[in-house]
């Protein structure tokens, strides 16, 4: 079973845009943490966030914002007036020990002019 | 500070070829891992060490070793290599207590 799904393989809008990556996760430690990474075109990988299980706060920063959810299980990624310079494939991510990081599978974002 | 290196960039190997991956940090952390991402794939776990000669299996480990004999380095060996090892390799470090991984540029591996 996956650990962590993106349902959304990819996603197109169009500048200014609010776009929601979705992020689903599987555990059944009491105590983990979920992550998000941008992967531009360039390749490199850039964190984004991290949140630990027993903080279910709701996170802005800038145009980015996260909403946590452990009821169902939910960390999803809105990024507000998307940009050109959004697009990037991005990574949510868990980790129930420093051992296990378990990463899905992606959502890759178009934003077009 | 360098942060995370790796070298090389890119590689080409034909099958049954043998090859270190090499990874550097200089950001003090003990924890270091090695994932592969295929294309259009997330990244996998192959193998992780949470210190000098400490180190583990992750998700994908078969046809891949490891070895930490300092802080600072953490090699990937490929043995033999196969067309199915034809990815990107990502080292990552993390400190004890943020679980927040920190990652090199990647080496981009072909195996004809």
């Amino acid at each position: 079973a996956q650990k962590v799904t993106q349902a959304q393989t990819e996603i197109s809008v169009v500048e200014k845009e609010d776009v929601t990556l979705d992020c689903v996760y599987e555990t059944r430690d009491t105590t983990y943490y979920l992550f998000w990474y941008k992967q531009p075109p360039s390749g490199e990988l850039v964190f984004l966030i991290r949140r630990n299980s027993f903080d279910e706060q709701n996170e802005i920063s800038g145009r980015y914002s996260w909403n946590f959810q452990k009821s169902t299980s939910s960390f999803n990624f809105t990024i507000t007036a998307s940009q050109v310079v959004d697009s990037a494939v991005y990574f949510c991510a868990l980790s129930e020990a420093l051992g296990k990081f378990y990463f899905g599978s992606g959502t890759k974002l178009n934003v077009k002019p | 500070n360098a942060g995370v290196t790796q070298t090389p960039k890119f590689r080409i190997l034909k099958i049954g070829q043998s090859m270190t991956l090499q990874c550097t940090q200089d950001m003090n952390h003990n924890y270091m891992y090695w994932y592969r991402q295929d294309p259009g794939m997330g990244l996998k776990l192959i193998y992780y060490s949470v210190g000098a000669g400490i180190t583990d299996k992750g998700e994908v480990p078969n046809g891949y070793n490891v070895s930490r004999s300092t802080t600072e380095d953490f090699p990937l060996r490929l043995e033999l290599a196969a067309p199915s090892q034809t990815s990107v390799y990502f080292c990552a470090v993390s400190g004890t207590s943020t679980h927040e991984q920190f990652f090199g540029p990647g080496t981009r591996l072909t195996v004809l």
